[in-house]
């Protein structure tokens, strides 16, 4: 299994362009999780989906957009891409109440 | 109050040293624990799932305190390679929800 698979791994933009992170799960977990981190700083969750056709806000949703159409893939979107949204992306997936298993990460420059 | 809080350190401890670190919860209706490790620019992993009767993985041994809110993470016999940031994880009505570390630095 090759467990959470995030690309790309790094990615530069330039102010307003956008952009799709990729993330894909093979453990057929139902719940998929897209989190972000600023540097020293803690996770901040941005969407969340339960399962496929069904997505919710997170804690910082502003400026992004999620779709769940398979279990396996829960792409996230940034429209309009600004310097705020230079972060460490991370997508995980779970069972219900299970523990989390995370992807790499994306590392996103927005200048 | 914050849902779920750590001390965000840093521990600086000498190697081979025993470190312990606690972490609170507010909400009395969380239904399941975790500690995650971190290291630099990598991504958290799972460390060790918390069950109320205490459970151990080798030199790490962790705690629930349902009573009192807490759950704890000993490291006994500490190894360079234990320095990273360790994650408190709750889990409530399948909202998951992360501590925002402690950073442990284990010095030569």
């Amino acid at each position: 299994n090759a467990g959470v698979t995030q690309t790309p791994k790094f990615r530069i933009l330039k102010i307003g362009q956008s952009m799709t992170l990729q993330c894909t799960q093979d453990m057929n977990h139902n719940y998929m999780y897209w989190y972000r981190q600023d540097p020293g700083m803690g996770l901040k969750l941005i969407y969340y989906s339960v399962g496929a056709g069904i997505t919710d806000k997170g804690e910082v949703p502003n400026g992004y957009n999620v779709s769940r159409s398979t279990t396996e893939d829960f792409p996230l979107r940034l429209e309009l891409a600004a310097p705020s949204q230079t972060s460490v992306y991370f997508c995980a997936s779970s069972y219900p109440r299970g523990e989390q298993f995370f992807g790499p990460g994306t590392r996103l420059t927005v200048l | 109050r914050k849902e779920v809080e750590q001390d965000p350190g840093p521990f600086n401890v000498p190697e081979g040293a025993t470190v312990a670190f606690n972490c609170t919860y507010s909400n009395s209706a969380s239904q399941s624990f975790f500690w995650y490790r971190q290291d630099c620019r990598k991504e958290p992993k799972l460390l060790m799932s918390v069950y109320s009767s205490g459970n151990e993985d080798g030199r790490f041994t962790a705690q629930l305190n349902r009573a009192s809110q807490y759950i704890s993470l000993l490291i006994r016999d500490s190894k360079l390679s234990d320095s990273a940031t360790y994650l408190c994880v709750v889990n409530r009505d399948d909202k998951i929800i992360f501590g925002k570390g402690t950073r442990l630095h284990i010095l030569p």
